[in-house]
């Protein structure tokens, strides 16, 4: 298995504080991605990361931010958490972009807002 | 939006082939097709991914239409391990968007 743990893996908070997930990988690949995933959905991507520093958006960004300080981790922060973000968290890494590489993915984080 | 078209679900029976099908009338030149899969709470798993030829692996065959508008993931002989969700994406410029996936249940 692909080395990429996530943590916290279960977390419950309230509405309007912050919350950061963390990414951890041990296989150095360049590429980083968080995405969520809600019942009855699939995943949907919030940010990827292509580099350290270099970061872009995805599909559902708004409220969200991320940083990327070292290959090694990714981190997702909900400045104001509500309860609209309360969701499974997956982290998922791939060697380059993901058009013809595979992705592998983390356990996921189970975030409840109330 | 998600640009694929999938069954919600299939049935299939233990060590037979099951063939999982999917739409994607709108898929452009340049995006590859791939399958992934996701059991009970754990996260997705890269199953296959292809362009334009038919592909195999040590998990599944991925047949793709001469048109490219439409593949089909072949599990070969479904065993109660491949009970699962089958997500067909298209990938493109890293842009990557599931669907909702089929819902694969395997009878023993």
């Amino acid at each position: 298995d692909a080395g990429i743990t996530q943590s916290p893996r279960h977390k419950v908070t309230e509405t309007g504080t912050p919350v950061t997930l963390r990414c951890h990988q041990t296989e150095n690949h360049r590429y980083m991605y968080w995405y969520r995933q809600d019942p009855g959905h699939g995943l949907r991507l919030i940010h990827y990361s292509y580099g350290v520093k270099d970061t872009d958006k995805g599909e559902v960004s708004d409220g969200y931010s991320v940083s990327r300080s070292k290959t090694e981790d990714f981190l997702l922060t909900l400045e104001s958490a509500t309860s609209s973000q309360t969701s499974v968290y997956f982290c998922a890494i791939s060697e380059s972009t993901s058009d013809y590489n595979e992705q592998f993915f983390g356990p996921g984080t189970r975030l409840t807002v109330l | 939006d998600a640009k694929t078209t999938q069954p919600n679900s299939m049935e299939s029976n233990e060590e037979e082939p099951v063939h999982l099908p999917c739409n994607h009338s709108t898929i452009s030149g340049t995006d590859y097709i791939h399958w992934y899969r996701q059991l009970p709470s754990q996260g997705p798993e890269y199953v296959i991914h292809g362009l334009t030829s038919n592909v195999n692996n040590r998990m599944a065959s991925l047949a793709i239409a001469e048109d490219r508008k439409s593949s089909t993931l072949i599990l070969h002989r479904a065993t109660l391990r491949d009970a699962a969700v089958y997500y067909c994406i298209l990938i493109g410029n890293n842009d990557m968007r599931f669907g909702a996936g089929t819902r694969l249940t395997v009878k023993p």
